[in-house]
């Protein structure tokens, strides 16, 4: 399958800090998804990008699609405590959504 | 709306055995994903339906993998028998069609464990 690496692996913030991952694969993708997981649950989207350049915004979220189509990043300003999880990318080629290593988020009031 | 539903949200079983998962999806979605999610990876794709039909099942190791979708709404993914290397979260995932412009959603998953 699609190799999609999510850096940093893990990170831990202040509340209130800005934070920023990103995704990057060799494969060339024509959709972008950024889906969040809680423990014992399963992920659940966030934000989709359809087109290369695209920048779009779900409040606090901020995510673009890369222009080489093959990298996407997520932006999360302001954070919060509710922030805390697992985020995933995951990049569309032939039927499948294909997912990335994931950025696990710990958010210290 | 509803949300994909799963059922149990836990199993615990010894190698060899055998076990079923069981998914609904929101009503409506004509295409059903099965995903195998790792400890600490993302979610890899097993099988895919669209209606009652398999669109991929390249990825499922069917020597003891097996999913059926009749009459194209509920879902059964099987495990038969079970390895130590199968204990992970089954996550099952809707969309209205397979194509790219359709985000999937996700149910709560059932977590295997296998002793």
């Amino acid at each position: 399958g699609q190799q999609l690496n999510q850096s940093p692996q893990s990170m831990f913030i202040q509340e209130g800090e800005d934070v920023s991952m990103n995704c990057t694969s060799s494969s060339i993708f024509n959709t972008w998804l950024w889906y969040k997981q809680d423990p014992g649950e399963g992920p659940v989207l966030l934000i989709a990008l359809y087109k290369a350049g695209e920048l779009t915004s779900n409040g606090r979220l901020t995510a673009q699609f890369g222009i080489t189509r093959k990298d996407s990043f997520l932006n999360i300003s302001a954070s919060i405590p509710s922030d805390v999880g697992i985020y995933f990318c995951a990049g569309h080629q032939g039927n499948q959504f294909y997912f990335g290593t994931g950025t696990s988020l710990t958010v210290i009031p | 709306e509803a949300g994909v539903a799963q059922s149990p949200r836990y199993k615990i079983i010894e190698k060899r055995q055998s076990v079923a998962f069981w998914c609904n999806p929101i009503s409506g979605h004509a295409t059903l994903y099965w995903y195998q999610q790792i400890l600490g990876q993302g979610p890899k794709l097993l099988i895919q339906f669209q209606n009652n039909g398999v669109v991929d099942d390249s990825q499922l190791p069917k020597d003891r993998f097996s999913a059926e979708r009749l009459k194209g709404v509920d879902s059964t993914l099987k495990i038969q028998p079970a390895k130590l290397e199968d204990s992970a979260v089954y996550l099952c995932a809707s969309s209205w069609g397979g194509g790219s412009n359709y985000g999937y959603t996700f149910g709560s998953g059932t977590r295997l464990t296998v002793v």
